[in-house]
């Protein structure tokens, strides 16, 4: 079965800053993996999502992931924080389109 | 247009009452799925409907949880008898159809506190 580790359930950066948040997966064959963000009592929101096309995704607000199969990682990042960005992250994978698992959530606050 | 809605947004309970929360989806989205959310985790999958199959239950933790769909649309999460572990935020979200590379659209969540 699949599954998805965030490291770091909180991570902190200066404005302005690079933004890094780690997702690493297990799955024995080519996974389908999400970034959703949630902003304070809010549901989630798609930032993107890698289905199989370019290993390097954008998304909004800037967000991009890159797909590294040598490391099962899909990292989030961007390069420059914003303080609009604090909120909660969700990396999540899907395999064979059988159910989709979430990370535990990587909470992101920006400092002035 | 009007994205997912759910309420109550908030609901406290004494244990052992039954609790109902409603899932509004966006209008013409046949599948809809519930997921928990407790303090510090992940989402849990608990249930999906796609249409007028029968729901994949496979992730409702215990029989005191329960859930319908009527009509294709409004759903409604059920749990009998409450227990103070069922204390978290529900949460609701649909998509145009069932395949997990589809965008799933949440609301913004029931939060649930049993005393």
């Amino acid at each position: 079965a699949q599954s998805v580790t965030q490291l770091g359930s909180h991570v902190s950066v200066s404005e302005g800053a690079l933004v890094l948040l780690r997702c690493n997966y297990s799955s024995s064959v080519p996974p389908y993996l999400f970034w959703y963000v949630q902003y304070p009592n809010q549901g989630l929101q798609l930032l993107l999502k890698y289905t199989s096309a370019a290993t390097l995704v954008k998304g909004i607000n800037g967000f991009e992931a890159e797909f590294k199969k040598s490391e099962t990682s899909f990292h989030l990042t961007k390069p420059s924080a914003h303080m609009s960005d604090a909120a909660e992250y969700f990396c999540a994978v899907s395999v064979n389109n059988n159910d989709m698992r979430f990370g535990a959530g990587t909470r992101l606050t920006v400092k002035p | 247009g009007a994205g997912v809605s759910q309420s109550p947004s908030n609901k406290v309970t004494e244990k052992g009452k039954d609790v109902e929360l409603r899932c509004d989806p966006i209008s013409g989205h046949t599948a809809l799925y519930w997921y928990r959310q407790s303090l510090g985790q992940g989402l849990e999958f608990l249930i999906y409907f796609q249409g007028n199959s029968a729901p994949d239950k496979s992730g409702l933790p215990s029989d005191r949880f329960s859930a319908e769909r009527t009509g294709g649309s409004v759903s409604t999460l059920t749990i009998q008898r409450t227990q103070q572990e069922d204390s978290a935020v529900y949460l609701c979200a649909s998509s145009p159809r069932h395949t997990y590379q589809e965008t799933q659209y949440f609301g913004p969540g029931t939060r649930l506190l049993v005393l």
